[in-house]
């Protein structure tokens, strides 16, 4: 059982530059996630997803795009690189209910160049 | 709105003293509460959660948390630190009816032996 499989775990890319981040989840979870961790800042959300088919903006979505064609996949993009998007990105997902807590990735580190 | 406070960016404590990590949360209804552990270079692990009920929640690796919602607070304890208690910690709420979790910024918690 791999629980959340984020890939690529590194990149370094230069600005203007595009690329999609995946994340594979093997316990059937309905609503799944896209974090980025900054340091001092916590964790704070980009976009998530409460079903296959459906996305939603979180509190930090300018400069993402994700899709959900398959209930275990969560694709992030990144449509043109910016230094101010080097991070660690996570992705998590979860059952469906308040009460269900998030299972994490170990994260994709990126650097934009 | 909801918001996470973490007070200390970082807690020492001497191996075998006991330890506490605090978190005050702000939320609209009940809140469901959650702690996570990183270890570095990986992602978020669940600890524990208080949804409803008793007080004192217990969780993984001998920690507990004491939910006081006069004090709006869900303090990390426990009895007796281990040195490879050494980690990030972040307090993390969710409002009723909310898919989203909001996270605080992490408390470092260093155990020496």
């Amino acid at each position: 059982n791999a629980g959340v499989t984020q890939t690529p775990k590194f990149r370094v890319l230069k600005t203007g530059q595009s690329m999609t981040l995946l994340c594979a989840q093997d316990m059937n979870h309905e609503y799944m996630y896209w974090y980025r961790q900054d340091p001092g800042m916590g964790l704070r959300l980009i976009h998530y997803s409460v079903g296959e088919g459906t996305t939603a903006k979180g509190e930090v979505p300018d400069g993402y795009n994700v899709s959900r064609l398959k209930k275990q996949n969560f694709l992030l993009g990144l449509e043109s690189a910016a230094p101010s998007q080097t991070s660690v990105y996570f992705c998590a997902s979860t059952y469906a209910g308040n009460n269900q807590p998030q299972h994490f990735g170990d994260g994709t580190r990126l650097s934009i160049l | 709105a909801q918001s996470v406070a973490q007070p200390e960016d970082q807690v020492n404590v001497a191996e075998g003293n006991p330890l506490t990590v605090k978190c005050t949360y702000s939320v609209s209804g009940n809140p469901y509460l959650f702690w996570y552990v990183q270890y570095p270079n990986r992602g978020l692990q669940f600890l524990l959660k208080y949804i409803t009920g008793d007080n004192l929640v217990k969780g993984s690796y001998g920690f507990e948390a004491e939910f006081n919602k006069s004090q709006t607070s869900f303090h990390l304890k426990k009895p007796s630190a281990l040195v490879s208690d050494s980690a990030l910690y972040f307090c993390a709420v969710r409002g009723t009816g909310f898919q989203k979790l909001v996270f605080g910024t992490g408390t470092r918690l260093l155990v020496s032996p």
